[in-house]
């Protein structure tokens, strides 16, 4: 399996806090991705980062990517409890079948 | 923003029937669609690869004869458990990209909760 790992595996912060999420792969990317899925629902697409870039920032997400390492963090700055969910990173290889191997997620619990 | 609508959200049925779940893009076409199998706080696996006109492509230890595929058009994926049993007890979630080029993110339907009793 190439799916990735993501740690924690567990989070939960208080509202305003940041919270920060890692996953790391095992071989080489085309581009990585990170989803939003909240409970019993479809995922939700955050921010797509490609192999050529370090950084991406969409609002209060900013996505890393470090290719040499194999890994990529996701932090929410002043999180909210609507923040709640789980989030997961995908990775997406060359050949643009399209297909994405997941990690195994990050359950993320904001308290008010 | 591009929709994907999955119809049913629920199904609850007795071991040994089909099921039948639909993968809609509502405003974009998709040559490709995928299917991913979820269980509870696990992450999603690909089942298979939908394409518009062809066979589906299944990941290794999917049984294609279990999970029929059918993408007859550029809107519409299918996907059919045969002959479910308990143990196709899952969270079944379809995507689609609504661009060919690398870069595309995929736009997820909500998922059907399938229950074999």
């Amino acid at each position: 399996s190439q799916q990735g790992e993501e740690d924690p595996q567990a989070l939960s912060i208080q509202e305003g806090e940041n919270a920060t999420m890692n996953c790391s792969y095992k071989t080489s990317i085309n581009n990585l991705q990170w989803y939003r899925q909240n409970s019993g629902r479809g995922l939700v697409h955050l921010i797509l980062i490609r192999s050529n870039e370090r950084e991406k920032h969409s609002g209060r997400l900013r996505v890393t990517l470090d290719t040499s390492k194999k890994s990529s963090s996701l932090l929410i700055t002043a999180s909210r409890a609507a923040d709640t969910a789980s989030y997961f990173c995908a990775t997406a290889f060359s050949g643009n079948t399209g297909k994405l191997i997941f990690g195994q997620g990050t359950t993320l619990q904001v308290k008010p | 923003g591009a929709v994907v609508s999955q119809h049913p959200s629920r199904v609850i049925c007795k071991s040994g029937t089909s099921v039948k779940i639909e993968c809609r893009s509502l405003d974009f076409q998709a040559t490709t669609m995928f299917w991913y199998r979820q269980f509870p706080k696990q992450s999603l696996m690909l089942m298979a690869t939908s394409n518009e006109g062809s066979k589906a492509t299944y990941e290794q230890g999917v049984e294609k004869d279990k999970f029929l595929i059918n993408h007859a058009s550029l809107t519409l994926s299918t996907l059919t458990v045969t002959s479910a049993h308990p143990e196709d007890s899952s969270f079944y979630i379809c995507s689609a990209r609504a661009g060919q080029g690398e870069g595309q993110p995929q736009h997820f339907g909500d998922g059907t909760r399938l229950s074999i009793l």
